[in-house]
């Protein structure tokens, strides 16, 4: 099966830099990296996703990087803001959604 | 964008009894439903996956005759932990795939239970 590494842990920025969380994923044949955003105690919401024949997407501050080739995907952030604080989870889809243990972001004002 | 209602939010019990989650999409059939469990800061584990009409599918080492899932409708699925104890306490959340694409996930709001 699937299993996707998320670094950093633990992520603390200051306000107004940027926020690089990195994942890999073991299956190639996985095909869809989608990114969640979490606050405690609430659903995971999608800020982000990119499919495996698309190698970058942006969606305002944030974007997503995708080298198949080396089974990498990245998650930035730019011009962080104190909302952007929570905990971050990547995913890689095969047959199933892995995620990976979850980054937690602090943005400091 | 499609919903998913899941109740009860929390949940607080006596070890030994059972806790029933009800997870319903609003607004598309939900042939598929996941279901996961969440620890304290971690993640997100998928313990089993049910299927309307068919028998849920679980993953290696969850329980099945402990976590009992059934997918009664298009729209609703359940979740019942059955003779509960205080390890089973956890955020337990469900989501069903976008019915055009199978891709993007639509999760319940989640319930946290307490067993006592």
């Amino acid at each position: 099966g699937e299993n996707v590494e998320q670094h950093p842990s633990t992520l603390s920025v200051q306000e107004g830099d940027s926020a690089v969380i990195k994942c890999t994923y073991s299956d190639s044949a996985s095909n869809y990296f989608p990114w969640y955003k979490q606050e405690l105690g609430k659903r995971p919401q999608l800020i982000i996703d990119i499919r495996s024949n698309v190698g970058e997407k942006k969606d305002q501050r944030i974007a997503v990087t995708l080298n198949k080739t080396a089974k990498h995907f990245s998650l930035h952030i730019t011009e962080t803001q104190p909302e952007d604080s929570a905990v971050y989870f990547c995913a890689a889809r095969d047959y199933k959604l892995s995620f990976g243990a979850g980054t937690t972001v602090t943005v400091r004002a | 964008g499609a919903v998913v209602s899941q109740h009860p939010s929390w949940v607080i019990c006596k070890s030994g009894t059972s806790v029933k989650i009800e997870c319903r999409s609003l607004d598309f059939q939900a042939t598929t439903m996941f279901w996961y469990r969440q620890f304290p800061k971690q993640s997100l584990m998928l313990m089993a996956t049910s299927n309307e009409g068919s028998k849920a599918t679980y993953e290696q080492g969850v329980e099945k005759d402990k976590f009992l899932i059934n997918h009664a409708s298009l729209t609703l699925s359940t979740l019942t932990v059955t003779s509960a104890h205080p390890e089973d306490s956890s955020f337990y959340i469900c989501s069903a795939p976008d019915s055009a694409t199978n891709e993007k996930l639509f999760f319940g709001s989640g319930t946290q239970l307490s067993v006592l």
